[in-house]
């Protein structure tokens, strides 16, 4: 069955710090892959995607990825984060193979940035 | 920006009741799905709906869960008789098509059964 791990369920940083969440998922056929972003009280939004191409993606608001697929990782990370980049963090899969498009996702990191 | 909404935010109910927990896809989305979230664990898939029927249901989406498209623009989830394990925070999300590369969630609705 298909699972995705995000191995660090809670990080604190300072501002300016750099950041790198690890994402590994467990299925041997082609994949999308997705980071998302929960801001407190908000909804779940796309911060970036991996379909096909460049393993390096970059998203929004300074993060990119990058799909390393002999470690079936897709990491995420910024050079410099700050106090706003505090929210929950999701990693996703669809088993684009297996023709469906539920998403599989991660446990979640929550992120906390310190001023 | 479009946005999915979902309606209430907060729901609170009684075991055995039945609960309708609403959304409003965006416009000209055809692919609707629910997820949920019980406090402390991982985003799950429920179901997947599209053309007037379900494509694609989870082992969680039991006979006790049912979903429908009733007038054109809102898509509610049904949970005929609630139970204590129910209490999640369930997310509505569309997309234009059918890969995710579009896909919008709404903000969820939290649902507490006592």
């Amino acid at each position: 069955a298909q699972s995705v791990s995000q191995h660090n369920h809670h990080v604190i940083l300072s501002e300016a710090a750099s950041l790198e969440l690890g994402c590994n998922y467990s299925y041997g056929g082609t994949v999308n892959l997705f980071w998302y972003v929960q801001y407190p009280g908000q909804h779940l939004q796309l911060l970036l995607k991996y379909f096909s191409g460049d393993p390096l993606v970059k998203g929004i608001k300074g993060f990119e990825a990058e799909f390393i697929k002999s470690k079936f990782s897709f990491n995420l990370r910024k050079p410099s984060v700050q106090w706003s980049d505090t929210a929950e963090y999701f990693c996703a899969v669809n088993a684009r193979s297996k023709n469906t498009d539920k998403l599989i996702f991660g446990t979640g990191t929550r992120l906390q940035v310190f001023p | 920006e479009p946005e999915v909404t979902q309606t209430p935010s907060h729901q609170v109910t009684q075991m055995g009741q039945e609960v309708i927990l609403r959304c409003v896809p965006i416009s000209n989305h055809l692919y609707f799905y629910w997820y949920r979230q019980i406090l402390g664990q991982k985003v799950e898939f429920l179901v997947s709906f599209y053309n007037n029927e379900i494509s694609e249901k989870s082992e969680i989406f039991d006979d006790q869960f049912s979903v429908e498209r009733p007038d054109g623009s809102n898509f509610t989830l049904k949970i005929r008789s609630t139970k204590l394990e129910d209490s999640a925070m369930y997310f509505c999300a569309s997309s234009e098509g059918r890969s995710n590369e579009k896909l919008f969630f709404g903000s969820g609705t939290q649902l507490s059964v006592l």
